[in-house]
């Protein structure tokens, strides 16, 4: 266990639909990531906090939208995604910046319908 | 933009052989390089890391290199084990006065032969 939990871990929505992807980390740090893993881009950093103040938005689209309400917490929501969007969504953390190891959740997988 | 590049996108080799994964990147400025490797259906981890105050580090039977002035850096593991077989993934990443830029390579998936 890596002391990063994300939930739900499988998730199949309507284009239509509003939910929720949350992160909870229970490592004491200080920055907090949002990936999409795809077959088309295996990596995709999409948005980056430290000390819950957002520092990276990688041009991804407004139907995604990241919340961290504490440095322990971060959340994604979204709403009328399209198919393309389905695809493994990756939370991680690290002690600070991006120039330590990062600590990977399991991932919540997505399905969009 | 800033990119890294990774090769192969895939590889087998034979159980005791050796694999080598290679990866450039562009930002001259990057100066911390992981590695992490993802065995299907779980999360990346990493497995080694060399910063660019360093040409080569080990650990076992992985070794990274790094050659700041070409701009690349490699992943070498030895004596191949089946549990080696997973997706590896390089990344360039730089400290300033914002939380990151990391940029991944898209992936090396690395089958070890019996």
């Amino acid at each position: 266990e890596t002391g990063v939990t994300q939930t739900p871990r499988h998730l199949v929505m309507g284009m239509t639909n509003k939910k929720s992807l949350k992160c909870e980390q229970h490592l004491g740090h200080n920055a907090m990531y949002w990936y999409k893993q795809s077959a088309k881009k295996p990596l995709e950093l999409m948005f980056v906090y430290s000390l819950e103040e957002r520092v990276e938005n990688n041009s991804v689209p407004s139907r995604f939208s990241p919340e961290c309400p504490n440095s322990s917490h971060l959340f994604l929501h979204l709403h009328t995604l399209q198919p393309e969007d389905s695809a493994l969504y990756l939370c991680a953390s690290s002690p600070a910046a991006s120039y330590n190891e990062q600590f990977f959740g399991p991932g919540t997988r997505l399905t969009v319908l | 933009g800033e990119n890294v590049e990774q090769h192969p996108s895939t590889l087998s080799v034979q159980e005791g052989d050796s694999a080598v994964i290679k990866c450039t990147y562009s930002d001259s400025a990057s100066n911390y390089f992981p590695w992490y490797k993802q065995e299907l259906g779980k999360r990346p981890q990493l497995i080694i890391d060399i910063r660019s105050n360093v040409g080569e580090k080990k650990d076992q039977r992985i070794a990274v290199t790094l050659n700041k002035t070409a701009k690349h850096f490699s992943l070498h593991i030895t004596e191949t084990q089946p549990e080696d077989s997973a997706v590896y993934f390089c990344a360039a990443s730089k400290r300033d006065s914002s939380a990151s830029k990391i940029i991944f390579g898209s992936g090396t998936r690395l089958s070890i032969r019996p």
